[in-house]
């Protein structure tokens, strides 16, 4: 059974700080890595798609790593500010069609 | 553009009553993804549709689930003698890729809240 975790299961921060989560998946049969952010009450928005081992991804204050050798990729955020507050999910994509999502790292930034 | 929209955003139902949630993808993307996302977890892949046929619907729970796609764009999803164990957060998602290969970034509807009494 193909399982992804996510640690932690939530984070409370202040404004300014920052912060990191980790996403673990299985290293073999890899194909794609995703990071999504969900907002309450909004869809799901992709942040990144990492497929080579060492990748690394950023957008802004937010950036992204890739081991696919071990199975990890982690989600940094520098200076977290308010609205960063959400629901950081990763999906692990094997080739085939299924994406299988972690439970997602609940982000609370306090200002 | 128009982004993927779902319908109806809130549902309420009865033990035993049908259902059906609606997905409007985005113009143009071949590829379809139903999950449903329960308290506390991520989203769970349902079925997938490539075009107007499904290619994967391994992720349906039992056969009182059902989805269809018949024109390639819009999809319905469909319960049957619905359980208070059905209710959770239904996600649509669409995905440009032809291949469905979930390299491809995949849009998000903001999802239909199911609720069954």
């Amino acid at each position: 059974i193909l399982n992804v975790e996510q640690s932690p299961q939530s984070l409370h921060v202040q404004e300014g700080d920052s912060t990191n989560f980790t996403c673990s998946f299985p290293s073999s049969n890899f194909y794609a890595l995703h990071w999504y952010r969900w907002e309450t009450a909004k869809s799901p928005e992709a942040l990144f798609v990492m497929t080579l081992n060492g990748d690394e991804k950023k957008k802004g204050r937010i950036s992204a790593t890739l081991n696919t050798k071990e199975g990890y990729s982690y989600l940094y955020i520098k200076g977290s500010q308010p609205e960063d507050s959400a629901t950081y999910l990763c999906a692990f994509g094997t080739g085939g069609f299924k994406t299988i999502f972690g439970a997602g790292t609940r982000l609370f930034v306090k200002a | 553009g128009a982004g993927v929209s779902q319908t109806p955003s809130n549902k309420v139902t009865e033990k035993g009553k049908y259902v059906e949630l609606r997905c409007d993808p985005i113009s143009g993307h071949t590829a379809l993804y139903w999950y449903r996302q329960s308290l506390g977890q991520g989203p769970e892949f349902l079925i997938y549709f490539q075009g107007t046929g499904a290619a994967d619907d391994s992720g349906l729970p039992n056969d009182r689930f059902f989805a269809v796609r018949p024109e390639g764009s819009v999809s319905t999803l469909k319960i049957q003698r619905t359980e208070r164990g059905d209710s959770a957060v239904y996600l649509c998602a669409s995905s440009p890729g032809t291949s469905g290969r979930p390299r491809n970034e995949q849009f998000f509807g903001p999802g239909t809240r199911l609720t069954v009494l």
